[in-house]
């Protein structure tokens, strides 16, 4: 079955250092792919998202390329900030027949902490 | 505009009974998800309810089962609990014409005795 797979954490970094959060993806058909983040104490938000080969999401400072060849959606921020603090999570969704998206299928995520 | 809400935030049950949570979806959201966190994973989908019908269900057992009003707001109900169902559940809205979007609530977080 579909799959994702996340860079293992805890992610530790100081403010304004490059930030990687591997992902990569296993799906029979032609997925979108998100990333969400989970502050602590809040529900999950988008964060952004790709729906077709070599779409970039883009949002927050932070980007995402949607790579078919090597199955991947890498996550990346040029400077983080300690207010990205937070667990991310690398998704995959194929499209229902009757429109909308089928269900979500999450990696397990990857905790990020930024210090000053 | 609120977003999505669930209640109760936590709760305690002790093995065997049930368990009903509840989440009323974002104003203009008619599609409801129930995902299951457990501790340090991603969230698994439970099942997904459009028009008060399942429209689509995870590899979860029986003794979850669901509901959807026809004001959109759903349950989440779990039968003969069992320690292993202790997780966080997320309630998660969207519009069936929009699609990717997900908006998910804080969560109810159940722990099993």
């Amino acid at each position: 079955g579909d799959s994702v797979t996340q860079m293992e954490g805890p992610v530790t970094l100081s403010e304004e250092a490059f930030l990687t959060i591997n992902c990569t993806y296993t799906a029979t058909g032609y997925p979108s792919l998100f990333w969400y983040v989970q502050y602590p104490g809040e529900g999950l938000q988008l964060l952004l998202k790709a729906t077709k080969a070599d779409d970039k999401g883009s949002n927050k400072g932070f980007e995402a390329t949607y790579r078919k060849e090597t199955t991947s959606f890498h996550l990346e921020k040029g400077s983080v900030q300690v207010s990205d603090s937070a667990v991310y999570f690398c998704a995959l969704s194929d499209l229902l027949f009757s429109g909308g998206y089928n269900k979500l299928i999450f990696g397990a995520g990857t905790r990020l902490a930024v210090h000053p | 505009d609120a977003g999505v809400t669930q209640s109760p935030t936590h709760l305690i049950k002790t093995r065997g009974q049930q368990v009903t949570l509840r989440c009323s979806p974002k104003s203009g959201h008619d599609t409801v998800s129930w995902y299951q966190q457990a501790l340090g994973q991603g969230p698994q989908f439970i099942f997904q309810y459009y028009e008060e019908e399942e429209r689509q269900r995870g590899n979860f057992p029986d003794r979850f089962s669901g509901h959807q009003f026809p004001n959109y707001s759903s349950e989440l109900n779990v039968n003969a609990l069992l320690l292993g169902d202790s997780a966080l559940y997320l309630c998660a809205s969207s519009s069936g014409q929009i699609t990717g979007e997900l908006f998910f609530g804080e969560g109810s977080r159940l722990t099993v005795l």
